[in-house]
C-alpha cells in the first residue's frame, strides 16, 4: 500500500526548534516529487515547497523561503519540514503529500498530489 | 507567481441541487488543474486532475471541465456526504498553488 506517515503533534514554546517527518511507503521514494502543505486554523490549503528525494532538488514558495527548510533522507524514505525558531504563526496542521507521475508514449510529467500524510498538528504558544 | 481564484467561497443548496463551482487561473496553465475535497477535520481528497479526469472511486456525479484559465468543478446532484471545502491547485509548475477553497453546505 502506498502511503505517507507523518510524525505526532507538537506543542513547542516560540523559539524553539522543531523537524517534522513523511516516511513514504509502498513505491520508489527517490521517483517522486513530495510536498508539503500548510493549513493554518480554520484557513485554507497553502503549498509551501516541494522536494525531490532523487537528487534533494527543492522548491520553496517565496513567503517560506528562508522560514523553514524542506529535506530528505533517502536511505529511510523520509522527508523533512524543519524550523529553527517558531513562532507562534506557525501553529497550523502541515501535511506532506506526493506528487503524482503521469507517464504516456515512454514519458512521464508531474500530475497532482496523490497521497497525503495523516497531517502533523504544530502548536506554538508561549 | 500564477495566482489561483476561486468563486465562490462558500454556498449552501439543498440536496439533488447542481453545484458548480468556479476557478480562475491568473495565467494560462493548459490543463494542470487538480480539485481536492476536504471534509470537516479531515485529509485533502484528490477528485479530479489534469482538469477532467476523475480519480478512481469518486463518485460519477463530480465532473470537472476546463482548460487555460477558467475551470470548473460540478457536482450534478448534491449529496449530505458533499459537505466539504473544495480547492483547486495547479501543478504545471512551482509555486503549486491553492485556490482559497468554496465551502459547500447543504440547505
Amino acid at each position: 500500500e502506498v502511503q505517507l506517515v507523518q510524525s505526532g503533534a507538537e506543542v513547542k514554546k516560540p523559539g524553539e526548534s522543531l523537524k517534522i517527518s513523511c516516511k513514504a511507503s509502498g513505491y520508489i521514494f527517490t521517483s517522486y516529487w513530495i510536498g508539503w502543505v500548510r493549513q493554518m486554523p480554520g484557513k485554507g490549503l497553502e503549498w509551501m515547497g516541494i522536494i525531490y528525494p532523487g537528487d534533494s532538488d527543492t522548491r520553496y514558495r517565496p513567503s517560506f523561503q528562508g522560514q523553514v527548510t524542506i529535506s530528505a533522507d533517502k536511505s529511510i524514505s523520509t522527508a523533512y519540514l524543519q524550523w529553527n525558531s517558531l513562532r507562534a504563526s506557525d501553529t497550523a496542521i502541515y501535511y506532506c503529500a506526493r506528487q503524482s507521475l503521469y507517464c504516456s508514449g515512454g514519458s512521464c510529467q508531474d500530475d497532482a498530489f496523490d497521497i497525503w500524510g495523516q497531517g502533523t498538528m504544530v502548536s506554538v504558544s508561549s | 507567481d500564477i495566482h489561483m481564484t476561486q468563486s465562490p467561497s462558500s454556498l449552501s443548496a439543498s440536496v439533488g441541487d447542481r453545484v458548480t463551482i468556479t476557478c480562475r487561473a491568473s495565467q494560462g496553465i493548459s490543463n494542470f488543474l487538480a480539485w481536492y475535497q476536504q471534509k470537516p477535520g479531515k485529509v485533502p481528497k484528490l477528485l479530479i486532475n489534469a482538469a477532467s479526469t476523475l480519480q478512481s472511486g469518486v463518485p460519477s456525479r463530480f465532473s470537472g471541465s476546463g482548460s487555460g484559465t477558467d475551470f470548473t468543478l460540478t457536482i450534478s446532484s448534491l449529496q449530505p456526504g458533499d459537505v466539504a471545502t473544495y480547492y483547486c491547485q495547479k501543478y504545471n509548475s512551482a509555486p503549486l498553488t491553492f485556490g482559497q477553497g468554496t465551502k459547500v453546505e447543504i440547505k
